[in-house]
């Protein structure tokens, strides 16, 4: 069974620092991907950023990175120069890569962040 | 600009009634999820399809089917409404490629009295 962890309930940063989310997984797929997600007020998900287990890199999107550290099982957003609006819930969440498990995400707990000016 | 629509916002049913949520995607998506989304809990997976009239039992289906007769359209159905089951429900659908992030609708927040 595939588990995602978001231990931080919520979390505040000032205005135009850096901030890391936390996200563990385990899973015993051996391809798998990773994703996190954005959810303001207003209540939309807005995708961010894709990680594959099979990247050596990791990914990058803008102000966001993902701290991929597959030994570890984990898979830190990082947003650099935190803005206002950046303000929201940030949900991790992971699949498995095989046709039959049907594209299906398992989501964190998520975690709210405020950004403060 | 594509597009995952719910046919509600806001519903207020009562105990026992049957309660029809609407979803329909304009990307000729494979793949449809229904959520349900609690505080504290993140988004729960309770049905998904991943073809017309093919569907699959997520982590929490107990009180809820589902129905897929047309590729677009994704329909969750709470036979007999309770109040536990008071809730945002976010649809989404997502495409058979390799990244396959998922696409999401606006969601429609249910309350039972």
């Amino acid at each position: 069974a595939q588990k995602i962890t978001q231990t931080q309930p919520g979390m505040f940063v000032q205005e135009k620092e850096a901030v890391t989310l936390d996200c563990t997984y385990d899973t015993s797929d051996q391809s798998y991907g990773l994703f996190w997600y954005k959810q303001p007020s207003s209540g939309e998900m807005i995708f961010l950023i894709y990680q594959g287990s099979y990247d050596e890199q990791n990914a990058t999107e803008g102000r966001y990175s993902l701290n991929f550290q597959k030994a570890r099982k984990s898979a830190n957003l990082v947003i650099s120069a935190s803005q206002l609006g950046d303000s929201a819930m940030y949900f991790c969440a992971m699949r498995g890569l095989l046709y039959n498990q049907g594209g299906k995400l398992i989501f964190g707990q998520g975690t709210e962040l405020s950004v403060k000016p | 600009d594509v597009k995952v629509t719910q046919s509600s916002r806001y519903l207020v049913k009562r105990t026992g009634e049957k309660v029809f949520l609407e979803c329909v995607q304009d990307m000729d998506h494979e793949n449809m999820f229904w959520y349900r989304q609690d505080p504290g809990l993140g988004l729960r997976l309770i049905y998904f399809s991943y073809d017309v009239k093919m569907k699959e039992k997520g982590d929490i289906p107990e009180g809820y089917s589902v129905s897929r007769e047309k590729k677009e359209r994704f329909s969750l159905i709470l036979e007999s409404a309770s109040t536990n089951q008071t809730s945002m429900y976010l649809c989404a659908s997502s495409p058979l490629t390799e990244t396959g992030e998922l696409f999401f609708g606006e969601g429609s927040r249910l309350t039972v009295l």
